[in-house]
């Protein structure tokens, strides 16, 4: 069964502190990886991730994947109280014709002034 | 404005009633998804639509019923039969010719309370 799992699922940090967001996964016709920060509504999209080791930055946020050891990283330095949301991981996989997205469950980032 | 709309923002139902979430894109997309999100859980695909009058179950199909008459709507109907329907519910769609989950653009939500 596909899953994607995020770590950790809660983090509280001080405003200027630089925090790093896990996600792992096991899929089977792995596509792509995207990262979306979801505040009080709607998610937002971050990243689409589909090649090993190539980092892409966005400000103070980036992020990186590994097909190999099946995860990737998001980072954010110099952390804002405005940073803090839900960040989300999907993976997208092919299934049959179609291509789906697997989510994970979230960390929660609450950023302290 | 191009966008997703999504309404009402708050909804709350009597237990054993019928209830439907509207849906509205002006993006021109093909495809549009609808979404259920509870607390610790990611986003959990109920159904999609990737044509007019065409659509297909996701992974929590039962208990709802949705319709494709119109490119612009995509309405989910969360039935009596639905065991626990309170939650978080969000609507996507995607830009017309693209298999590809990057460009997933999403409606504000609809908070759905079963009293």
């Amino acid at each position: 069964e596909d899953k994607v799992v995020q770590s950790p699922l809660s983090l509280v940090v001080h405003e200027g502190d630089t925090v790093t967001l896990n996600c792992s996964y096991e899929v089977t016709n792995f596509r792509s990886l995207l990262w979306y920060k979801q505040e009080k509504k709607a998610p937002t999209f971050l990243f689409m991730l589909t090649s090993s080791g190539i980092e892409k930055k966005s400000g103070r946020l980036s992020s990186i994947l590994d097909k190999k050891e099946l995860f990737s990283i998001l980072n954010i330095t110099a952390t804002q109280t405005g940073d803090s949301a839900v960040y989300l991981c999907a993976v997208e996989v092919k299934a049959d014709s179609n291509y789906q997205l697997i989510w994970g469950a979230g960390t929660k980032l609450i950023i302290k002034p | 404005d191009g966008g997703i709309t999504q309404s009402p923002k708050y909804l709350f139902r009597k237990e054993g009633q019928n209830v439907t979430l509207s849906c509205e894109q002006n993006l021109n997309h093909d495809a549009m998804y609808w979404y259920r999100q509870d607390p610790g859980q990611g986003l959990r695909l109920i159904y999609y639509s990737q044509i007019v009058n065409d659509f297909q179950k996701g992974d929590i199909a039962e208990g709802y019923s949705v319709s494709r008459e119109k490119k612009e709507s995509f309405p989910l109907t969360v039935t009596s039969a639905q065991k626990n329907p309170t939650a978080f519910y969000l609507c996507a769609s995607v830009p017309s010719g693209s298999p590809l989950y990057n460009e997933q653009f999403f409606g504000p939500g609809t908070r759905l309370t079963v009293l």
